[in-house]
């Protein structure tokens, strides 16, 4: 079936590392992505999004990268901070009109002092 | 970004009751949608809420056990009917279009309301 997925469900960085959380993707008609952050006891948080026409986006702090040939999502972020510790998702939108959002299974990002 | 609450944040209820949980928007939106996130899980969407017409509900979710109502652009309700323990989860709305998006199809995620059912 179609399926947005993650390769781990736990990541451990030393503040000031980067971090890289990557995701996969079935299905080669998916057109927008988007990644999420989580905090314990909130709703998710928009990070950044791209679009399938680009292969790289730049926030602050962070980067996505896609690779529409291994259908290939990752979110790095770079100097991690404490703050950062989260469940992070990523996520597919289908379609420039429809808004109907599917989520991965997540990763959960803690910070190594 | 659009300011969303909800109501309540929390509750613990009986198995066969009812739960309406609200959920209200800082200004106008197009699109307004609920969410169930179960306990360490990813957030699977139940269904969009269409003001003023009946929601469009997923597959595995039906106005029955999921009413739906979303009177205006800004407010919607979402009851839990008729509960079982398997109820118990995050319940989470989120908003998309309107004057305080801030790119291309954003959607803004309310912080949820835990409901634990007994």
């Amino acid at each position: 079936g179609e399926s947005v997925g993650l390769h781990l469900p736990t990541l451990s960085v030393q503040e000031g590392d980067n971090s890289i959380i990557n995701c996969a993707y079935s299905n080669s008609a998916s057109d927008y992505f988007i990644w999420y952050k989580q905090e314990s006891g909130k709703g998710p948080q928009f990070i950044i999004d791209i679009r399938s026409n680009m292969d790289k986006r730049q926030g602050q702090r962070v980067t996505v990268l896609l690779n529409k040939t291994v259908k290939h999502l990752s979110l790095q972020i770079a100097a991690t901070q404490p703050g950062d510790s989260a469940v992070y998702f990523c996520a597919e939108k289908r379609g420039s009109s429809a808004s109907k959002i599917i989520f991965g299974s997540g990763t959960r990002l803690s910070i190594r002092p | 970004s659009a300011v969303i609450s909800q109501k309540p944040s929390r509750d613990i209820c009986q198995r066969g009751t009812s739960l309406t949980i609200q959920c209200q928007v800082d200004s106008q939106v197009t699109m307004m949608f609920w969410y169930r996130q179960q306990p360490g899980q990813s957030l699977t969407l139940i269904a969009t809420a269409n003001q003023g017409s009946e929601a469009t509900y997923e597959s595995g979710f039906v106005i029955d056990k999921f009413p739906i109502s979303r009177p205006n652009l800004t407010f919607s309700t979402l009851t839990v009917s008729n509960m079982s323990p398997e109820d118990s989860s995050i319940y989470l709305c989120s908003v998309e279009g309107g004057g305080k998006t801030l790119s291309y199809n954003e959607q803004f995620f309310g912080p949820g309301t835990r409901l634990t059912v007994l």
